[in-house]
């Protein structure tokens, strides 16, 4: 039973258009994330929500909007997509707070957004 | 500017021999370190922390290393497995609360038999 989930694994579409991952886990975790694995491999935050409220929105274009209807879902909606939005999305959770096992992030497999 | 920078990104090791991965950061806040193991078409998984007022923290085969005042730190697996071929990032946590993680590039690392 996978412990973080994210839909679709892979997405190809056209510049302008509109999309959205959507992210799952049943961990029981009260924080989730939104990862971007650029060209470079870096990973990078880009949002961080914890039980439904965005605690982390780093420098991001508005054309991002995360979404969490409840505590188990953070979905990540992209307008007008462009050509540098290619990359490897990847969801996370955690428990928030306190150093006992901290930092810990459970990550989902990743979804790989193409833009053409 | 990358605050958390693993400058080999490829690793080649032969089985049995010991893999030794390296990290440097620049940003003395960070209290917190970890290592997370990659395999392709996977998420990064959580593989071995270390806090910052510890200089070493051991877990089977894995050892990781912390020095503070090199802004350095490395992990260390012995004895090396042909599993253990996978990406490795590093990455490091600010005081924050939440768990901002910063990553670094990662490094492949390839154990041959």
């Amino acid at each position: 039973d996978t412990a973080v989930s994210q839909t679709p694994k892979y997405l190809v579409t056209q510049m302008g258009n509109d999309k959205s991952i959507k992210c799952e886990q049943n961990l029981g975790h009260d924080t989730m994330y939104w990862y971007k694995q650029d060209s470079k491999k870096f990973l990078k935050i880009m949002f961080s929500y914890n039980n439904k409220e965005l605690i982390i929105n780093e420098t991001v274009p508005n054309r991002f909007s995360p979404k969490s209807p409840d505590k188990a879902h953070l979905n990540l909606h992209i307008n007008s997509l462009e050509l540098g939005d290619s990359a490897v999305y990847f969801c996370a959770s955690s428990q928030w707070g306190g150093r006992s096992g901290t930092g810990e992030l459970f990550f989902g497999e990743g979804s790989r957004l193409t833009v053409l | 500017d990358q605050q958390v920078k693993q400058n080999s990104p490829s690793l080649s090791v032969q089985e049995g021999r010991i893999s030794i991965l390296n990290c440097d950061y620049t940003n003395s806040m960070f209290d917190y370190f970890l290592w997370y193991k990659k395999y392709p078409a996977e998420g990064p998984t959580f593989l071995i922390s270390i806090s910052s007022i510890k200089d070493k923290n051991e877990d089977g085969r894995f050892t990781v290393f912390l020095n503070k005042s090199a802004k350095h730190l490395s992990l260390h697996i012995v004895p090396s497995q042909p599993g253990d071929s996978a990406v490795y990032f590093c990455a490091a946590s600010l005081i924050q609360g939440a768990q901002k993680l910063v990553f670094g590039q990662g490094t492949r690392l390839t154990i041959n038999p």
